[in-house]
C-alpha cells in the first residue's frame, strides 16, 4: 500500500531534549516535505526537500533540523525542543516538485513541556 | 511566515445546501490547491488547478483558479453530512521555490 508513515504519533517531552520525528514513504516520490498545524494558523512548511541531498526552508525553518540522506525517508530533527514547537507535525510527499499530488502522512503530535 | 486569507473560518449550513469558500494572496501563485482534512488525519487533496481562469470540477466540488492568479474559490454543492471538516487552500510559490503555502482554513459542519 502507497503510504506515508511518520513515527512517533504522539509524543511527550521536555524542554531542550533532541528529538527526531522519522519520516518514511513506499512511492520512490522525489519531493518530501514537512509542514506544522496550530489552531487557527492552518498548515505552514517548515521544510521541504526536492530530491536526496537537496533541502530548502519553508516558511518557519527556526529551530528545526532535516535531511535527506535516502530517498524514501526525511527525518525532522529538534536539537533542542521548546514549548512554542508544540503542535501537530505532518510530513508529505510528492513524484516531484512540480507535482500538486502531496500524501500526507497521518501526524505527530508533540507536546513539549 | 506568507499566509493565504481564507474565508470564512467556518460555517453552519444544512444538508442539501450548496457552501462557498474563497482563499486570497497578496502574491501570484503557480498553482492552486484546494484540501480537506478529516479530524486525526492528514490533508487529502480535492482539486488542483494550474491555469489562471481555469474552472475544475470534481463532483459536487467546483474550483476556480482567479485570473489575476491571487486568488480561488471552491465550491460544494448539495451538501451532505460527510462534507464535514476542515477544507484548506494551498498555493506553491512562484518566486523559484517550491515552497507551499497553504490557507488557514475553513471548518464546515453539516446540520442533517
Amino acid at each position: 500500500e502507497a503510504q506515508v508513515t511518520q513515527n512517533p504519533r504522539y509524543l511527550i517531552t521536555v524542554t531542550g531534549k533532541k528529538l527526531t520525528v522519522t519520516c518514511s514513504q513506499n512511492m520512490n516520490h522525489e519531493y518530501m516535505s514537512w509542514y506544522r498545524q496550530d489552531p487557527g494558523l492552518g498548515l505552514r512548511q517548515i521544510y521541504y526537500s526536492m530530491n536526496v541531498e537537496v533541502t530548502d526552508k519553508g516558511d518557519v525553518p527556526e529551530g528545526y533540523k532535516v535531511s535527506r540522506k535516502e530517498k524514501r525517508n526525511f527525518p525532522l530533527i529538534l536539537e533542542s525542543p521548546s514549548p512554542n514547537q508544540t503542535s501537530l507535525y505532518f510530513c508529505a510527499s510528492s513524484l516531484t516538485g512540480f507535482s500538486y499530488e502531496q500524501y500526507f502522512g497521518p501526524g505527530t503530535r508533540l507536546t513539549v513541556t | 511566515g506568507q499566509q493565504l486569507n481564507q474565508s470564512p473560518q467556518s460555517m453552519f449550513i444544512q444538508e442539501g445546501e450548496d457552501v462557498s469558500m474563497n482563499c486570497t494572496s497578496s502574491s501570484i501563485f503557480n498553482t492552486w490547491l484546494w484540501y480537506k482534512q478529516d479530524p486525526g488525519e492528514g490533508p487529502v487533496l480535492l482539486i488542483a488547478l494550474y491555469k489562471a481562469g481555469e474552472l475544475t470540477s470534481n463532483g459536487r466540488l467546483t474550483a476556480q483558479f482567479g485570473i489575476t492568479r491571487k486568488d480561488s474559490f471552491l465550491n460544494i454543492s448539495a451538501s451532505i453530512p460527510s462534507d464535514v471538516g476542515i477544507y484548506f487552500c494551498a498555493g506553491q510559490t512562484t518566486s523559484g521555490t517550491y515552497k507551499y503555502i497553504f490557507g488557514t482554513g475553513t471548518r464546515l459542519k453539516v446540520l442533517a
